[in-house]
């Protein structure tokens, strides 16, 4: 079975800070894991995937994430807060269908991220 | 850009109804998916459809749900007689493959609220 820990229902930081959203993951086969935007009143929009190949991944708007198998995570980083940032993010784990599962993704709780002028 | 499109955007309908939630996924994907997100809640994957098939359900998706896709564009959820806690954001999602493998698209979501 798999699941996702997001740690941090709500993270707040000033604009141009340093941004890290966290993510830890289980599961039994090797991943492959995502983090998704939902801007208010929008449906969620892929930011980045892993899916073994380089372990650090960039995505859009300028975020990354880096897979650490030792350490089951894959945190979700920005180095400058932009206040467009302002959303709430998913993290989220596939089993690559494995046993012929079809490979749904199960999600983190998500985490807010407000950005402070 | 292509996109998902789900409609109504938000739907109120009172306890025992039945709802049809609408999703148009991208046109040439080949797998469709509902999944739900409860207020404060995890986004959680109710079934995927594949082939004109169920290919998979979690045990959310008990048998007062149901999906179709009725004709080459449309692929709707049914929730047969409605309860206060299926109160959720419904999301639909599209992928030209599986969802582990390729990017799953998503609709901004249908907000259903039973009363």
């Amino acid at each position: 079975a798999q699941s996702v820990t997001q740690l941090g229902s709500h993270v707040s930081v000033s604009e141009g800070a340093l941004v890290l959203l966290r993510c830890n993951y289980s599961s039994s086969v090797p991943p492959y894991l995502f983090w998704y935007v939902q801007y208010p009143n929008q449906g969620l929009q892929l930011l980045l995937k892993y899916t073994s190949a380089a372990t650090l991944v960039k995505g859009i708007n300028g975020f990354e994430a880096e897979f650490k198998k030792s350490e089951t995570s894959f945190h979700l980083t920005k180095p400058s807060a932009h206040m467009s940032d302002a959303a709430e993010y998913f993290c989220a784990v596939s089993d690559r269908g494995y046993g012929g599962s079809q490979g749904n993704l199960i999600f983190g709780k998500g985490t807010k991220l407000s950005v402070k002028p | 850009e292509p996109e998902v499109t789900q409609t109504p955007s938000h739907q109120v309908t009172q306890m025992g109804q039945e709802v049809i939630l609408r999703c148009v996924p991208i046109s040439n994907h080949l797998y469709f998916y509902w999944y739900r997100q409860i207020l404060g809640q995890k986004v959680e994957f109710l079934v995927s459809f594949y082939n004109n098939e169920i290919s998979e359900k979690s045990e959310i998706f008990d048998d007062q749900f149901s999906v179709e896709r009725p004709d080459g564009s449309n692929f709707t959820l049914k929730i047969r007689s409605t309860k206060l806690e299926d109160s959720a954001m419904y999301f639909c999602a599209s992928s030209e493959g599986r969802a582990g493998n390729t990017e799953a698209f998503f609709g901004q979501g249908t907000r259903l609220t039973v009363v």
